[in-house]
């Protein structure tokens, strides 16, 4: 069964930092693309980030460039998301996703003094 | 950055109705689109990607339908549990873009 489980949200000054990871099973996570995408409270959903099977290639939504990096550990089936200068407009459930195929739960980012 | 727009924005219907959901893109993109089902509280859910291929254990009662620049998910027959907000999601470019959503209610 694939599963995708994400950790690492909560509540965070605005500035600040905070490490999404995603921890995969249930299918040969080296073999597929990764993606992020979010959701803020009552909106619709924007994506995010994503990177391929070695991590060679990373595409970005432009409003996290430079703050935001993706990246994966496929020894640990595992895909993160290091965010940094967080803002209150980066409040979001965010999710992991394979290929945008099957999606995560979600973890809640809550950006806020 | 390609704009996906979608029509209705809300639609209302009855159990057993048959509802059309268009999504138009700014430009061609193939057939390279998801539709994507999202009840309240849950996470997303892809029910079919190119346009018009179901995931794996979608009902067949979803279909999809279009290419290039405009584009249909049709549902027959509507059960309690599809009543839920739709979207469309393009990953012929990046950044990805979703449509604003179809929010499908009980009549």
């Amino acid at each position: 069964e694939v599963q995708l489980v994400e950790s690492g949200g909560g509540l965070v000054q605005p500035g600040g930092s905070l490490r999404l990871s995603c921890e995969a099973s249930g299918f040969t996570f080296s073999s597929y693309w990764m993606d992020w995408v979010r959701q803020a409270p009552g909106k619709g959903l924007e994506w995010v980030a994503n990177i391929n099977q070695d991590g060679s290639e990373k595409y970005y939504v432009d409003s996290v460039k430079g703050r935001f990096t993706i990246s994966r550990d496929n020894g640990k089936n595992s895909l993160y998301l290091q965010m940094n200068s967080l803002t209150a407009e980066d409040s979001a459930v965010y999710y992991c996703t394979r290929q945008l195929d099957f999606w995560g739960q979600g973890t809640l980012v809550t950006v806020s003094s | 950055d390609i704009q996906l727009t979608q029509s209705p924005s809300s639609l209302s219907a009855s159990v057993g109705d048959r509802v059309t959901i268009t999504c138009r893109a700014s430009q061609g993109i193939s057939n390279s689109l998801h539709w994507i089902q999202q009840k309240p509280g849950k996470a997303p859910k892809s029910l079919m990607y190119g346009a018009s291929i179901l995931q794996s254990g979608v009902p067949s009662k979803f279909s999809g339908s279009g290419s290039g620049t405009d584009f249909t998910l049709t549902i027959s027959s509507l059960q309690p549990e599809d009543f839920a907000t739709y979207y469309c999601l393009q990953y012929k470019s990046y950044p990805r873009t979703f449509g604003q959503g179809t929010k499908l209610e009980i009549k």
